[in-house]
């Protein structure tokens, strides 16, 4: 139990465009999800925490109007990277959170972006 | 603030002998605890964790933790390495009323036959 998946696990963009990400949780039930983010040999950066039907709590020094998140259902959130820059090519991870409140985090997969 | 400290980068093993890598935390509340580990272009699984209780905690793929609270560490410790443990290694903590996990730089672990 307690899986995660993430669509698609890797994407190649051109610059300027926008590419959705999808975190889904397979068989709960997540009122919390995290979407985090990884660059090469370093540690999780967390970027956003997003509740079901609200907006999303983003960290500091990163920008909502880029990174856009949507947590529509209480088992899927998205991540919409707009206007691509090479800068953002990075490994993107996002977590969910069970409704019991407990405070373990169940990763998915992670999704690899390259923008060229 | 918060902090989780992994202080060793890279560490280097034979198949067969033990294994600890440390982690050390700063948390101002009672701290949730976690080992997670992460293969070359995957996911993190969950190793194991602490909320409260014994402070040994026994997880998967043989692993298990101490959570020492005078110490502020929660060392991962195993006793014979196998050449599939290669991976990196993340501490992380949480704590009552953060909704969020803060993770530590990670342990880069290579095993040699």
């Amino acid at each position: 139990g307690a899986v995660v998946s993430q669509h698609p696990s890797w994407v190649i963009c051109k610059s300027g465009t926008s590419v959705k990400i999808e975190c889904r949780s397979l068989d709960f039930q997540a009122t919390t999800m995290f979407w985090y983010r990884q660059f090469p040999k370093q540690s999780l950066m967390l970027m956003a925490t997003s509740n079901e039907g609200s907006k999303a709590t983003y960290e500091q020094g990163v920008e909502k109007d880029k990174f856009l998140i949507n947590h529509a259902s209480l088992t899927l959130s998205t991540l919409t990277v707009t206007s691509a820059h090479p800068e953002d090519s990075s490994f993107y991870i996002c977590s969910a959170r069970a409704m019991d409140y407990s405070y373990e985090q169940y990763f998915g997969p992670g999704t690899r972006l390259t923008v060229t | 603030a918060q902090s989780v400290t992994q202080p060793d980068i890279h560490i280097t093993v034979s198949e067969g002998a033990s294994l600890e890598l440390r982690c050390n935390y700063s948390y101002g509340a009672t701290p949730y605890l976690f080992w997670y580990v992460q293969s070359p272009g995957q996911g993190l699984q969950l190793l194991l964790k602490y909320f409260s209780g014994d402070t040994l905690v026994q997880g998967i793929k043989g692993f298990e933790a101490e959570f020492k609270r005078s110490q502020s560490s929660f060392n991962l410790r195993k006793p014979s390495v196998h050449w599939s443990d290669a991976a990196e290694y993340f501490c992380a903590v949480g704590a009552t009323g953060a909704n969020n996990l803060f993770f530590g730089t990670g342990t880069r672990l290579t095993v040699i036959p």
